[in-house]
């Protein structure tokens, strides 16, 4: 089934630990995204990538990075781990960055930082 | 930026219809106008998008009046398994994140539709 694959499924990570959340895609969609979900704040976007090579910051970009090597990975790292970084991740893929068609999410990774 | 307003939680009951209005006062001439539905613990699944006037999918409406500042997600006949937060987005995607383009999509807190029996 085409889609978005995500690991972990969930972690729990000891702060200061470094860890790459994986994000795997099988649409050949051109633009990648990170967000994060937390209650009360809804979805926010970490880091973006329109094709491949390419990087940009979204709205909450420190404490994460990003590389975008092949079409289709687009593994998210924190370098060390923070109790804020408590939350869902999801990852997304769209064609070429248009919106035309919206945006495929994966089910997300839970990670709980203690 | 395009801000969207749409109400924080619905109730419903089997085999009603369900319209959830979403205001967006400031949408800009690219602007499309895209619904999503997150069931808990699952990502975000597209649902319908639109421009202007109506559009019709298997699952769902899209009305959107002349003005564009509003629209509304029809849900016919809706079950026990459509209770789940439904996001209205606003934005063109296209030009979201060129160098130096401070446009992005705001997904806001969504409306969460309750289902009951």
């Amino acid at each position: 089934i085409a889609g978005i694959t995500q690991a972990p499924t969930s972690q729990i990570l000891a702060a200061g630990r470094r860890m790459t959340l994986r994000c795997t895609q099988d649409m050949r969609h051109n633009a990648m995204y990170w967000y994060r979900q937390d209650l009360g704040l809804g979805l926010r976007l970490i880091h973006y990538s329109n094709t491949a090579g390419t990087t940009g910051k979204g709205e909450v970009p420190d404490g994460y990075s990003v590389s975008r090597a092949n079409t289709d990975d687009f593994p998210l790292t924190l370098a060390s781990a923070v109790p804020s970084q408590t939350s869902v991740y999801f990852c997304a893929s769209s064609d070429s960055g248009e919106d035309l068609y919206g945006y495929t999410f994966g089910s997300g990774t839970r990670l709980t930082v203690v | 930026l395009a801000k969207t307003t749409q109400p924080i939680s619905m109730d419903s009951y089997e085999g009603q219809e369900v319209n959830i209005t979403c205001s967006h006062n400031n949408i800009a001439t690219n602007d499309y106008i895209t619904w999503y539905q997150q069931f808990p613990s699952q990502g975000p699944r597209f649902i319908i998008q639109g421009y202007k006037t109506k559009v019709t999918n298997e699952v769902a409406s899209l009305f959107i009046p002349a003005d564009r500042k509003s629209s509304t997600l029809s849900l016919p006949r809706v079950s026990l398994s459509d209770t789940a937060v439904y996001y209205c987005l606003v934005g063109d995607g296209r030009v979201v994140w060129a160098a130096g383009n401070n446009r992005k999509l705001i997904w806001g807190l969504g409306t969460s539709l309750a289902v009951n029996p």
